[in-house]
């Protein structure tokens, strides 16, 4: 089955500088990419998603890249504001079935 | 619209007893699945859904059953339960076809003790 890491675990930044998530998957069949952000006490949101097909998305302070070959996939917050502190979570799906990373809890201060 | 909707938000058990997690979404949505959550472990699969009358197992399936007779609802059923099943357990749901949003409930906190 699908094997997803993800680093760091613990992530903490200061207020305005960029936050780099990064994911690795092992399933070559895996074709789509969300990321996810849960608050405490709530499910998880999806922030962001990348298909197989592109290699790079952007949505206003967040982007993500992918690269398939090396089987690699990156979170970037840039700008970063205490709303951003959460846990993150890459995932990789594939024939329905999600398969997550243990997350990274980002800590942004001020 | 409440979206993906899970029931209770607390639950405490002892061991060997049953109990069923429900689950409803009001999204006409035909994937639904059941995650747990446990430190350090992200969130891992345990059932899931492509339609109504369609079930199949994830990576920890053992001592969980479902079953999906609506397209609404889909229950989650501890038969005996046992403390390794202390966990936070999600719901999810999505349109299903060519990888869309999956819609998280609010999650359901379960300790057996």
């Amino acid at each position: 089955g699908e094997n997803v890491e993800q680093h760091p675990s613990t992530l903490s930044v200061q207020e305005g500088d960029s936050a780099v998530i990064k994911c690795t998957y092992s399933d070559s069949a895996s074709n789509y990419f969300p990321w996810y952000k849960q608050e405490l006490g709530k499910g998880p949101q999806l922030i962001i998603d990348i298909r197989s097909n592109v290699g790079e998305k952007k949505d206003q302070r967040i982007a993500v890249t992918l690269n398939k070959t090396a089987k690699h996939f990156s979170l970037h917050i840039t700008e970063t504001q205490p709303e951003d502190s959460a846990v993150y979570f890459c995932a990789a799906a594939n024939d329905y079935k999600l398969s997550f990373g243990a997350g990274t809890t980002v800590t942004v201060r001020a | 619209n409440a979206g993906v909707t899970q029931t209770p938000k607390f639950q405490v058990l002892k061991t060997g007893q049953s109990m069923t997690l429900q689950c409803a979404q009001d999204m006409n949505h035909e994937y639904m699945s059941w995650y747990r959550q446990d430190p350090g472990m992200g969130l891992r699969l345990i059932h899931y859904s492509v339609g109504a009358g369609i079930t199949d197992q994830g990576e920890v399936p053992n001592g969980y059953n479902v079953s999906r007779s609506t397209t609404e609802d889909f229950p989650l059923r501890l038969l005996s339960a046992a403390p390794s099943q202390t966990s936070v357990y999600f719901c999810a749901s999505s349109y299903g076809q060519d990888y869309t949003e999956a819609f998280f409930g609010q999650g359901t906190r379960l300790t057996v003790v």
